[in-house]
């Protein structure tokens, strides 16, 4: 198994709103990570667990907020976002085991966020 | 400031002839290079790697070259096939941290 599922992959949600992206991967991999791609652009990156600790965090405002329930799963928690936050949201996971093993990671099929 | 460059944002070529997509970087301590393919709906795939401590890298049909002087690298596919079409990002990272992205470049292979 080399996937890694995300759920949603479609959420249109109003700017009071509280909704969860969910992502899950069964390779052992220990570092997970989530990326932001606005179209046109390049990913970029948010936050990264690693050992289900957050090990980096790209000045995210708080309308967003991580966790990682286990070594498996990872959640991003969005509560009051603006229609500029309407985005691809893509969870990555890699081993994590430091060398190159932070940056080869796999990607999953993104969810595609619209705040109305 | 955009660390990961890549100039063409799209590039179209005949079925079997050699695809060349090129990366430019800024920042000298990034110490490993990624590209990754995109296909609409999907997430990215990772396709081959490169340790800065070496020039080259070959995985079948796909070969990264990687110029540190120029601060240059670029993949070359060869045979280019239909399946090729795809967006494809070039990363790099320094000590494993976080990946770096360019702004990708659209591939178009014709028949």
């Amino acid at each position: 198994d080399t996937e890694v599922t995300q759920t949603p992959k479609h959420l249109v949600m109003g700017m009071t709103n509280k909704k969860s992206l969910k992502c899950e991967q069964h390779m052992g991999h220990r570092a997970m990570y989530w990326y932001k791609q606005k179209a046109k652009k390049p990913p970029e990156l948010m936050f990264v667990y690693s050992y289900e600790k957050l090990s980096i965090n790209e000045s995210v405002p708080s309308r967003f907020s991580p966790e990682c329930p286990n070594s498996s799963l990872l959640n991003l928690h969005l509560h009051a976002l603006q229609p500029e936050d309407s985005a691809l949201y893509l969870c990555a996971s890699s081993q994590g085991r430091g060398g190159r093993g932070h940056t080869e990671a796999f990607f999953g099929q993104g969810t595609r966020l619209t705040v109305v | 400031d955009q660390q990961v460059k890549q100039n063409s944002p799209s590039l179209s070529v005949q079925e079997g002839r050699i695809s060349i997509l090129n990366c430019d970087y800024t920042n000298s301590m990034f110490d490993y290079f990624l590209w990754y393919k995109k296909y609409p709906a999907e997430g990215p795939t990772f396709l081959i790697s490169i340790s800065s401590i070496k020039d080259k890298n070959e995985d079948g049909r796909f070969t990264v070259f990687l110029n540190k002087s120029a601060k240059h690298l670029s993949l070359h596919i060869v045979p280019s096939q239909p399946g090729d079409s795809a967006v494809y990002f070039c990363a790099a990272s320094v000590a494993a941290q976080k990946l770096v992205f360019g702004q990708g470049t659209r591939l178009t292979i014709n028949p």
